[in-house]
């Protein structure tokens, strides 16, 4: 346990569908991310929030939509997905956004039909 | 690009041997991190080395850091078939940029 949860763990969903992942950090860190880690490629960072403000954001299509409402939670909206965008999604949590060790969830293996 | 690029991208070795991983990247760096994952998990961070630092140990870890050659290696000493994951570089650059990972070496120990 890195103390970092993801919900849930396996998700299914057609592309009309909207749903949400969830991330919650007990380490106490003011900095999280989402991931992308598709078969083949390198890990692909889409969002970072710092102290609940969105301090990157990786040219990420609109269909993917963040929210931190505060420090310890990180939530990734979905809707009207594409196949392609089938993947292993991983929050992961630090100190701060720059410069330290970075602590991840075992992710969400979504699955678009 | 700041991506790091490990080498090999696999490696089957015997439980008891020693596996090294190569770590290379393109621009100058603040630190750079290395990160195991077993399959279809998430990752876990085992040790980061900044660029003023040429090794660090932790257990059966060795990291080195050649900084002029923008280089990095992973150690895994006396190797167990629990060793068995991906492993990841990751670099974080001058700028003070977020992290930019690798495409991994999957490493296979064999009991």
């Amino acid at each position: 346990e890195t103390g970092v949860t993801q919900t849930p763990r396996h998700l299914v969903m057609g592309m009309t569908n909207k749903k949400s992942l969830k991330c919650e950090q007990h380490l106490g860190h003011n900095a999280m991310y989402w991931y992308k880690q598709s078969a083949k490629k390198p890990l692909e960072l889409m969002f970072v929030y710092n102290f609940k403000e969105q301090t990157e954001n990786n040219s990420v299509p609109s269909r993917f939509s963040p929210e931190c409402p505060n420090s310890s939670h990180l939530f990734l909206h979905l809707h009207t997905l594409q196949p392609e965008d089938s993947a292993l999604y991983l929050c992961a949590s630090s100190h701060r956004d720059r410069g330290y060790e970075q602590y991840f969830g075992p992710g969400t293996r979504l699955t678009v039909t | 690009s700041q991506q790091g690029e490990e080498d090999p991208q696999a490696l089957s070795i015997q439980e008891g041997e020693n596996a090294t991983m190569n770590c290379s990247y393109k621009t100058s760096i603040n630190n750079l991190q290395w990160y195991r994952q077993n399959s279809g998990r998430g990752l876990v961070h085992l040790i980061l080395i900044r660029s003023n630092e040429r090794e660090k140990h932790s257990g059966r870890l060795r990291v080195t850091l050649d900084t002029s050659k923008k280089s990095s290696s992973l150690l895994i000493t006396a190797s167990r078939a629990a060793d068995t994951a991906s492993y990841f570089c990751a670099t974080d650059g001058s700028g003070y940029s977020t992290l930019t990972f690798g495409k991994g070496t999957m490493l296979l120990v064999s009991p």
